[in-house]
């Protein structure tokens, strides 16, 4: 059984606010760790497909790191906005297959 | 990026009734696809793999006579809740895979409600 873990699993800050969070798995195996931002019974929204050790990928305010020798990602979100409320769920891929970790809530206050 | 499309998107049905989710692959071929299962108050489960002329993989603690899957065609997986009852009430959702498997392409989900 695969094991994707996520911390913290909720986090409210401030508007303005800089924040990140942590996704690890297996680093055996590796095929691709997905980032998403998703709401409760909605169809996961893909942030970011990490492939390569040492990949570095941004969009906007939000960007990813990946450690596939250490088997962890960060997932940073700059100058949080009340629009960035949701869960943040990563995914270890591997032969096309998901494990999900169980998230990470972000709360942004204005 | 490649096309899943997911029917019904909500569904209600009575205790006692089965209800079919259907998972197409719009504009590639999918021999392998996957269903999750969200339980409350967490993030998305692996129910089975589904494989196009074969029989489905479950994972542990799946009934796979309650939760049928039928890969019929290459473009095609149906999941199948049967008899259903109030506690299979949930969100569900499928997923086909990428040309290289790095991918995984979902459906819209599907959230069932059972009365």
């Amino acid at each position: 059984i695969l094991n994707v873990e996520q911390s913290p699993q909720s986090l409210h800050v401030q508007e303005g606010d800089s924040t990140n969070f942590t996704c690890s798995f297996p680093s055996s195996n590796f095929y691709a760790l997905h980032w998403y931002r998703w709401e409760t019974a909605k169809s996961p929204e893909a942030l970011f497909v990490m492939t390569l050790n040492g990949d570095e990928k941004k969009k906007g305010r939000i960007s990813a790191t990946l450690n596939t020798k250490e088997g962890y990602s960060y997932l940073y979100i700059k100058g949080s906005q009340p629009e960035d409320s949701a869960t943040y769920l990563c995914a270890f891929i591997s032969a096309g297959k998901s494990t999900f970790g169980d998230g990470t809530t972000l709360t942004v206050k204005p | 990026g490649a096309v899943v499309s997911q029917h019904p998107s909500w569904v209600i049905c009575k205790s006692g009734t089965s209800v079919k989710i259907e998972c197409r692959s719009l504009d590639f071929q999918a021999t392998t696809m996957f269903w999750y299962r969200q339980f409350p108050k967490q993030s998305l489960m692996l129910m089975a793999t589904s494989n196009e002329g074969s029989k489905a993989t479950y994972e542990q603690g799946v009934e796979k006579d309650k939760f049928l899957i039928n890969h019929a065609s290459l473009t095609l997986s149906t999941l199948t809740v049967t008899s259903a009852h109030p506690e299979d009430s949930s969100f569900y959702i499928c997923s086909a895979p990428g040309e290289f498997e790095t991918e995984a392409f979902f459906g819209q989900g599907t959230r069932l409600t059972v009365v």
